[in-house]
């Protein structure tokens, strides 16, 4: 267990719709990271907060956006949603990831399943 | 042991033997080179870093290498047992970037 939770487990919703993934870092991190993983695209990195603001941006649609909130807990948002965003998404948590950067070991959630039909 | 000399994405291994898992990178202004083990339904698990500017470094029965000349990262697994049955990703992160960038993955499966 890596002290990483994530809400809901599975998902499954139909194409347009608007779905919310919750995570809660491990105690005492201050950064979360969010990865979308599929089939075809692999672990790709979507987003890091650190200490509630946005910190780093990968390929994130801009119909998906996400925010930390002042417990350090984080929300995804996915809308419009389509057929090719069923995936899981992990969350990931460390201790560092502010201002100065060195490498600080990422602990990931279970991740929550996505299904779009 | 069993060896691979380019990524597969499948690597079969008898129980006991050593494994080499390899991983061409495509960065090379990466700064930090991680592998991670992800056994199925769950999250990644990070299993051992290793910084650029060193080309081997061991934990408990792994061992990492970074060939930067030609961009090549393996991860070797001695004495492999059946709970190392599992996909392992390597994944890279630039000096000045907080995002990791994963590979493919190559899943294992040990024999017994």
């Amino acid at each position: 267990d890596s002290g990483v939770t994530q809400t809901p487990k599975h998902l499954i919703t139909a194409t347009g719709q608007r779905v919310t993934l919750r995570c809660s870092p491990r105690s005492g991190d201050l950064s979360v990271y969010w990865y979308q993983q599929s089939l075809d695209q692999g672990l790709q990195f979507l987003i890091q907060y650190y200490n509630g603001e946005e910190r780093a941006k990968g390929n994130i649609l801009e119909r998906f956006s996400a925010q930390q909130f002042p417990d350090l807990h984080s929300e995804l948002n996915l809308s419009s949603l389509e057929l090719g965003d069923s995936a899981l998404y992990f969350c990931a948590s460390s201790v560092e990831g502010g201002r100065f950067l060195s490498y600080n070991e990422q602990f990931f959630g279970p991740g929550t399943r996505l299904t779009v039909l | 042991g069993e060896s691979v000399g380019l990524h597969l994405p499948t690597l079969s291994v008898q129980e006991g033997d050593n494994s080499i898992i390899n991983c061409a990178y495509s960065n090379s202004a990466s700064d930090y080179f991680i592998w991670y083990k992800q056994e199925s339904g769950k999250g990644p698990q990070f299993i051992i870093d290793i910084r650029s500017n060193m080309d081997k470094r061991q934990g408990q029965r792994v061992t990492v290498l970074l060939n930067k000349t030609v961009k090549h990262l393996s991860l070797q697994i001695a004495a492999t047992q059946p709970g190392d049955s599992a996909v392992y990703f390597c994944a890279e992160r630039g000096s000045n970037d907080y995002k990791l960038s994963f590979g493919a993955g190559t899943t294992v499966t040990v024999r017994a």
